[in-house]
């Protein structure tokens, strides 16, 4: 079972400002990773695929990094807005060729 | 497009009765996975099913079972339930793809089981 670790648990921002997130994971054995968005009493929606060492992918607002080498992937929000107001969950895939979700990070926008 | 959706939205259950969610695919999808999510935690993988056979399985216990059907809807039975089965249990499918989970997961919104 991987270990994925995502930082920090929670955070609050001013709408406005632009916040980063992390998600650590093991290097070895590493095939993709996926980033998810989930509001509150909706369904998880999938946000990135990210398979390439150095990858970077755009969203609108939102970006994403990846270091395949070292076991990181960070999440960038330029211009927080309220309704990016969810949890983000990271989720490397390994060996076991399955996703494992971190626990997240969730971020509230402050108006 | 139909997006995924599972059914029923809540549930009940006493420990040691038995219990089946449901999780009806994206139009196109032939694979669903599915996960428990416990409170503070994230999802976590129970197992796949990829045109009506079992593809990878979590760590969960036997009595977790689950069947795919033609249409690629997809069942989640647990036996013998416990009071640490009270979670939300996510079905997500994805269309045909090289098989390691690159293709994008789209998620149903969850059936949440309370074990009393």
């Amino acid at each position: 079972i991987l270990n994925v670790e995502q930082s920090p648990q929670s955070l609050h921002v001013q709408e406005g400002d632009s916040t980063n997130f992390t998600c650590s994971f093991p290097s070895s054995n590493f095939y993709a990773l996926h980033w998810y968005r989930w509001e509150t009493a909706k369904s998880p929606e999938a946000l990135f695929v990210m398979t390439l060492n150095g990858d970077e992918k755009k969203k609108g607002r939102i970006s994403a990094t990846l270091n395949t080498k070292e076991g990181y992937s960070y999440l960038y929000i330029k211009g927080s807005q309220p309704e990016d107001s969810a949890t983000y969950l990271c989720a490397p895939i390994g060996s076991a060729r399955q996703l494992t979700f971190g626990s997240g990070t969730q971020l509230t926008v402050l108006p | 497009e139909t997006g995924v959706t599972q059914s029923p939205t809540h549930l009940i259950k006493t420990r040691g009765q038995q219990v089946t969610l449901r999780c009806s695919s994206q139009s196109g999808h032939n694979t669903v996975s599915w996960y428990q999510q416990a409170l503070g935690q994230g999802p976590q993988f129970i197992f796949q099913y990829y045109r009506e056979e079992e593809n990878g399985r979590g760590n969960f216990p036997p009595r977790f079972s689950g069947l795919q059907f033609p249409n690629y809807s997809s069942e989640l039975n647990v036996n013998a339930l416990e009071l640490d089965d009270s979670a939300l249990y996510l079905c997500a499918s994805s269309a045909p793809g090289t098989g390691i989970n690159q293709e994008t997961q789209y998620f149903g919104p969850g059936t949440r089981l309370l074990v009393l």
